[in-house]
């Protein structure tokens, strides 16, 4: 599986963007950028995804280097309840069917909010 | 609408009882698949179903564990003669197919004394 690598940690104070860095250099053709987050004592949420092109929806954006060697997602006013771990996840969708689908999670960035 | 439910949310189980967690997926979504997170680490994969088949369980950590979704809806995770070493939060995620998103469950945490 490609890997990513992601800061341990971040702090962020309330009402201000934060921008969260993943590196992913082994990234192939056929591997799409996930990004899922996971609140304390909850299961994963899906944030976003993408594959060459910026990607924007309710919850954040996504910015994809043109190499697409690295990725940011960009929560642009952080709130109290955006405090999660943020992971950043490679996944390859080029083959029909298989076991490529699953989600192979690092330890993620731990997202602090400050009020 | 409703999510992805597991039940139950906590189980203490002695050093080799048998444990059998469930997940009810989201109504009509095909794919279903089980993590296990240890405490500080992200989520890892175990196995998944389309359907009721099972098409990988490469990340089963031993023939103790065994999972079955037999009507491709419900699917339950079993674990035999429990260890201290299967402690961990035991994650579901269900998804309209393959190349979908993932909707997670808020895991059942299990303790083994």
């Amino acid at each position: 599986d490609a890997k990513t690598t992601q800061p341990n940690s971040m702090e962020s104070n309330e009402e201000e963007p934060v921008h969260l860095p993943c590196n992913h250099s082994t990234i192939s053709g056929t591997d799409y950028i996930h990004w899922y987050r996971q609140l304390p004592s909850q299961g994963p949420e899906y944030v976003i995804h993408g594959l060459t092109s910026n990607v924007n929806n309710r919850m954040a954006s996504l910015a994809i280097a043109e190499d697409r060697k690295s990725s940011t997602l960009i929560l642009h006013r952080a709130t109290l309840r955006d405090a999660a771990v943020y992971y950043c996840i490679l996944r390859d969708e080029g083959k029909s069917g298989g076991s490529n689908y699953k989600l192979t999670f690092g330890k993620g960035t731990l997202l602090t909010v400050n009020p | 609408g409703a999510g992805v439910s597991q039940s139950p949310r906590y189980k203490v189980a002695k050093r080799g009882q048998d444990v059998a967690l469930r997940c009810d997926p989201i109504s009509g979504h095909v794919s279903l698949f089980w993590y296990q997170q240890a405490l500080g680490q992200g989520p890892e994969f175990l196995t998944y179903f389309q359907n009721e088949a099972q098409l990988d369980k490469s990340g089963l950590p031993s023939d103790r564990f065994f999972a079955e979704r037999p009507e491709g809806s419900v699917s339950t995770l079993k674990i035999q003669r429990t260890q201290q070493e299967d402690s961990a939060v035991y994650l579901c995620a269900s998804s309209l197919n393959l190349d979908r998103d993932e909707y997670f469950g808020p895991g059942t945490r299990l303790t083994v004394t």
